[in-house]
C-alpha cells in the first residue's frame, strides 16, 4: 500500500511558540525522499522542507525542521517562533521510485496560528 | 526553481460539456507530469502521470475515459474532464519534477472547476 499518514486533522499554536505535526509512511524501499508542503488559502502548494532518507541528518529551513526517523518510518515537522503566515494546510508526502517518481501526499494537517 | 503555468484558474461549465486544463513548464522541458484532485478540506489525490509522448498512466479508481490526458510536447498537458458532471466539481492541480534533480516537485496554481 502507499501511505502517508497523518493523524492530527488540526492544530493550534499561539503566536511565537513552537508546534511539532506529525507524519508516518509506508515504504519497503532503501532510499526515498520525504517532503512537507505548505497550503495557504490560496491553494498555491509550497514547499517547506525535504529529507533524502539515505542522509541521517535531519533537514533544517529557517524556522522549520524535521525529526526523521528512519527505522520508525516517522517524519515530523517542526516549526518553531509561529507566526501568523504560516496558518495553513500543511501536508507530508512521499516520493515513490519506479518508472513514474509519483509523489504521495497524506490527509494533511490544519494549523491555525493564534495571535 | 521550475515555473509551472496552470490555466484556467477558475471555470464554470454546464453538465454533460468537456472542460480543458492545461499545465504548462515555463523554464525547462518535462517529460512526466502529474495531474491530482482536491475536494475541500481534503488531501490531494493523484489521478494520473502525465507521459510525454506514451499513454499517461492512471490510478486505480480514476476513469480514464473521462478524465482525457494528454501530453503532446515537453512543456504542455492537458487534461480534459468528459461530460462533466457535479461530482466532477473539485479543485485540479498539476506537477512536474525537473528531470533529473529533486529539489522539490512544482505545482500549478490549480484550477477551480464547477458543473452546474
Amino acid at each position: 500500500a502507499q501511505t502517508v499518514t497523518q493523524s492530527q486533522p488540526e492544530m493550534s499554536v499561539q503566536e511565537a511558540e513552537t508546534v511539532t505535526l506529525s507524519c508516518t509512511y509506508d515504504t519497503s524501499e532503501n532510499n526515498y525522499y520525504l517532503f512537507w508542503y505548505k497550503q495557504p488559502p490560496s491553494r498555491q502548494m509550497i514547499l517547506v522542507i525535504r529529507q533524502e532518507a539515505y542522509k541521517q541528518q535531519n533537514a533544517t529551513e529557517n524556522r522549520f525542521s524535521v525529526n526523521f526517523q528512519k527505522a520508525a518510518k516517522s517524519f515530523s515537522l517542526k516549526i518553531s517562533d509561529s507566526q501568523l503566515g504560516d496558518t495553513a494546510m500543511y501536508f507530508c508526502a512521499r516520493r515513490y521510485g519506479g518508472a513514474t517518481n509519483k509523489l504521495i501526499f497524506g490527509t494533511g494537517t490544519l494549523l491555525a496560528v493564534q495571535p | 526553481g521550475a515555473v509551472v503555468s496552470q490555466h484556467p484558474s477558475w471555470v464554470i461549465c454546464k453538465s454533460g460539456t468537456s472542460v480543458k486544463i492545461e499545465c504548462r513548464s515555463l523554464d525547462f522541458q518535462a517529460t512526466t507530469m502529474f495531474w491530482y484532485r482536491q475536494f475541500p478540506k481534503q488531501s490531494l489525490m493523484l489521478m494520473a502521470t502525465s507521459n510525454e509522448g506514451s499513454k499517461a498512466t492512471y490510478e486505480q479508481g480514476v476513469e480514464k475515459d473521462k478524465f482525457l490526458i494528454n501530453h503532446a510536447s515537453l512543456t504542455l498537458s492537458t487534461l480534459t474532464v468528459t461530460s462533466a458532471h457535479p461530482e466532477d466539481s473539485s479543485f485540479y492541480i498539476c506537477s512536474v519534477e525537473k528531470t533529473g534533480e529533486v529539489y522539490g516537485y512544482t505545482f500549478g496554481s490549480g484550477t477551480r472547476l464547477t458543473v452546474v
